[in-house]
């Protein structure tokens, strides 16, 4: 069974602060992708990045990077100076070769002012 | 650029009563699937379809029907609503097999049953 945990159900921040967020996955697939989305007050839900199982470089843009270790089936994502803006839920998401996707419980980021 | 359009955006309803969320997509898309959120639960999977005709159940399909006659199309419909029903309800999109991309998704639609 596929499965992803996000551990931090809240996390508070000031502003400028960095933050990383959790993401641990299990799998029994070889081949899968693993996505982050961040879920506004607004209520939609906006794609941040997709990986694939094959590319374990990390990846910035901007003030967001997402470190991917198969070695340890982690996909964390780290806000640089966390602006207000950010405040959002953020989702981890799991897809294999069953093609439905997995998403972990959420974690909810507020950052104050 | 329309994406995923998911309606309606509000709704309220008795309980008992039945109604249809509808899902269409113009990305050409195999893979459509309807999620419920609820509360520190994430995103639980209803139905979903890999193709026109082909519709399967996901974690939480009780008390839901789905169809697939095109590929744009994938409406859910609620039979006759509890007050556990009472979710966010999102639509998604995504393509399939080695190319597969991330999940569209539409708006979302919120609906409470009283």
């Amino acid at each position: 069974a596929q499965k992803v945990t996000q551990a931090q159900t809240e996390i508070s921040v000031v502003e400028k602060e960095d933050v990383t967020l959790d993401c641990v996955y299990e799998t029994r697939d070889t081949t899968y992708y693993l996505f982050w989305y961040k879920q506004p007050p607004s209520g939609e839900l906006v794609f941040l990045i997709r990986r694939n199982s094959f590319d374990e470089q990390n990846e910035i843009s901007g003030r967001y990077s997402w470190n991917f270790q198969k070695s340890t089936s982690s996909f964390n994502f780290t806000i640089t100076a966390s602006q207000v803006v950010d405040s959002a839920v953020y989702f981890c998401a799991l897809r294999g070769y069953g093609q439905n996707f997995v998403f972990g419980p959420g974690t909810r980021l507020s950052v104050l002012p | 650029n329309a994406g995923v359009t998911q309606t309606p955006k509000f709704q309220v309803l008795k309980t008992g009563q039945s109604m249809t969320l509808q899902c269409a997509q113009d990305m050409n898309h195999e893979y459509m699937s309807w999620y419920r959120q609820d509360p520190g639960m994430g995103l639980r999977l209803i139905h979903y379809s890999v193709g026109a005709g082909i519709t399967d159940q996901g974690e939480v399909p009780n008390g839901y029907n789905v169809s697939r006659s095109t590929t744009e199309d994938f409406p859910l419909r609620l039979l006759s609503a509890a007050p556990s029903q009472t979710s966010v309800y999102f639509c998604a999109s995504s393509s399939l097999g080695t190319w597969a991309t991330e999940a569209f998704f539409g708006q979302g639609t919120r609906l409470t049953v009283v």
